[in-house]
């Protein structure tokens, strides 16, 4: 079974800096999807930025990008340019890309999140 | 579309009673799946579906059960409460045809049992 690594438990930042959030997982699959979501306070899960195992290029969404590792099996999240609003738990997430039929049956197995707190 | 939507957001139940969370999304998504979460272990996966009429167990499917008999519905049954049931629960639907498909999340429920 894969598993998700987030191994920092809270991490802080400056408003206005850059903070990187870090993920590690393992697999013996060669193909998958990797995924960060943001959970504010109001606990609603929120996707930020998503990759494909078989692209070479990080992904980039505005002030969020990634850098995908797969040889190392890791995949951390950079925020630059924090904002307030930035501030919630962060979660790292995989899953397998397996389909059989047309059909997806991958799972999202998620790792234990990461506190990001702001300072003004 | 008001997207995917969970009732009740609260509950708190007695050891041992029943009850069903009900979920349901109106984009026509084929996948949907239970997770819950519980303090420093992130989400985990319960029940899923792939499609209506189809089901399988995820990561922690003690205690649960789930159907699927439409494309729309998905609810979640505790047969006994137990303390350990304790959590905050999260559907969540996506269409099954591409890789990075978003995951829609519903708000959760939490759910509280004595």
């Amino acid at each position: 079974a894969q598993t998700v690594t987030q191994s920092q438990p809270e991490m802080s930042v400056q408003e206005a800096e850059t903070v990187t959030l870090s993920c590690t997982y393992d697999t013996s699959e060669s193909d998958y999807y990797l995924f960060w979501y943001k959970q504010p306070p109001s606990r609603q899960m929120i996707l930020v930025i998503r990759q494909e195992a078989y692209k070479q290029q990080n992904a980039t969404e505005n002030r969020f990008s990634v850098n995908f590792q797969k040889a190392a099996k890791s995949f951390s999240l950079k925020i630059s340019d924090s904002q307030l609003g930035d501030a919630a738990m962060y979660f790292c997430a995989y899953r397998s890309a397996v389909w059989a039929g047309g059909t997806s049956y991958g799972k999202l197995t998620f790792g234990q999140g990461t506190i990001l707190t702001v300072h003004p | 579309n008001a997207g995917v939507t969970q009732t009740p957001k609260f509950q708190v139940l007695k050891t041992g009673q029943s009850m069903t969370l009900q979920c349901a999304q109106d984009m026509n998504h084929e996948y949907m799946s239970w997770y819950r979460q519980d303090p420093g272990m992130g989400l985990r996966l319960i029940h899923y579906s792939v499609g209506a009429g189809i089901t399988d167990q995820g990561e922690v499917p003690n205690g649960y059960n789930v159907s699927r008999s439409t494309t729309e519905d998905f609810p979640l049954r505790l047969l006994s409460a137990a303390p350990s049931q304790t959590s905050v629960y999260f559907c969540a639907s996506r269409i099954n045809r591409g890789g990075t498909d978003t995951q829609y999340f519903g708000p959760g429920t939490r759910l509280t049992v004595l």
